[in-house]
């Protein structure tokens, strides 16, 4: 069964360079995440699409960072002028939305992204 | 700053140990989660509490959701090396929006 997607597994990029990562749910889920994890450590929230309503973006840790879901279903993470400190691991998840706050997230492997 | 912090952020113990790791807030959840990740993968569901006091049992797991529904614990009892992971906890606040804790790194020596 398809879970959930994310590309690329691994990016490589210059210090100053834009990137995009992309996610792409399982059908039918309404509910779509973006978390950042260092290192192994815990998950940052970045940004929480759901259905039709606007996002809540109040994760994004600067305006270098913008997200957006098309057709509410695959969404892509752009990441403009990358620092060093962007080098982490981008988790997407996503969720059905009627069991609400009981509902299990689902999530992709990743996107490993190395700014030199 | 974490809005859940998980205690202690890492534990290495031999195979038929026993444990337990916590995660505390100063907010209320409406339902709390916890997650396992291994390397290299998404965190899976391991169970979700949604009632103030509720404990589930899992095989050798158990999970509680504090009273006031800010904190939660999980103990593991006579840990396996397959049981080696981070385990994260996660917490749903308004709107469905779930805030993750730090993390807890288990390794588990035969």
């Amino acid at each position: 069964g398809a879970g959930v997607s994310q590309s690329p597994s691994n990016k490589v990029t210059e210090k100053g360079k834009d990137v995009e990562l992309r996610c792409d749910p399982i059908s039918g889920h309404t509910a779509l995440y973006w978390y950042r994890q260092s290192l192994g450590q815990g998950l940052e929230f970045l940004i929480y699409f759901q259905g039709n309503s606007a996002p809540d973006k109040s994760g994004l840790p600067s305006d270098r960072f913008s997200a957006e879901r098309t057709g509410g279903s695959v969404s892509t993470l752009t990441i403009q002028r990358t620092q060093q400190e962007d080098s982490a691991v981008y988790l997407c998840a996503s969720a059905p939305s009627s069991l609400g706050a009981a509902g299990e997230l689902f999530f992709g492997e990743g996107s490993r992204l190395t700014v030199l | 700053t974490q809005l859940l912090e998980q205690s202690p952020q890492f534990l290495s113990i031999q195979e038929g140990e026993n444990l337990t790791v916590y995660c505390n807030s100063s907010s209320v959840f409406s339902s709390l989660q916890w997650y396992r990740q291994e390397p290299g993968e998404g965190p899976v569901l391991l169970v979700t509490v949604v009632t103030g006091g509720e404990v589930k049992k899992l095989k050798r797991l158990t999970f509680q959701f504090g009273d006031a529904r800010k904190d939660s614990s999980l103990h593991i009892t006579a840990a396996q090396p397959g049981d080696t992971g981070l385990y994260l906890c996660a917490g749903a606040g308004s709107f469905n929006k779930f805030y993750f804790g730090s993390g807890t790194k288990l390794n588990v020596k035969p």
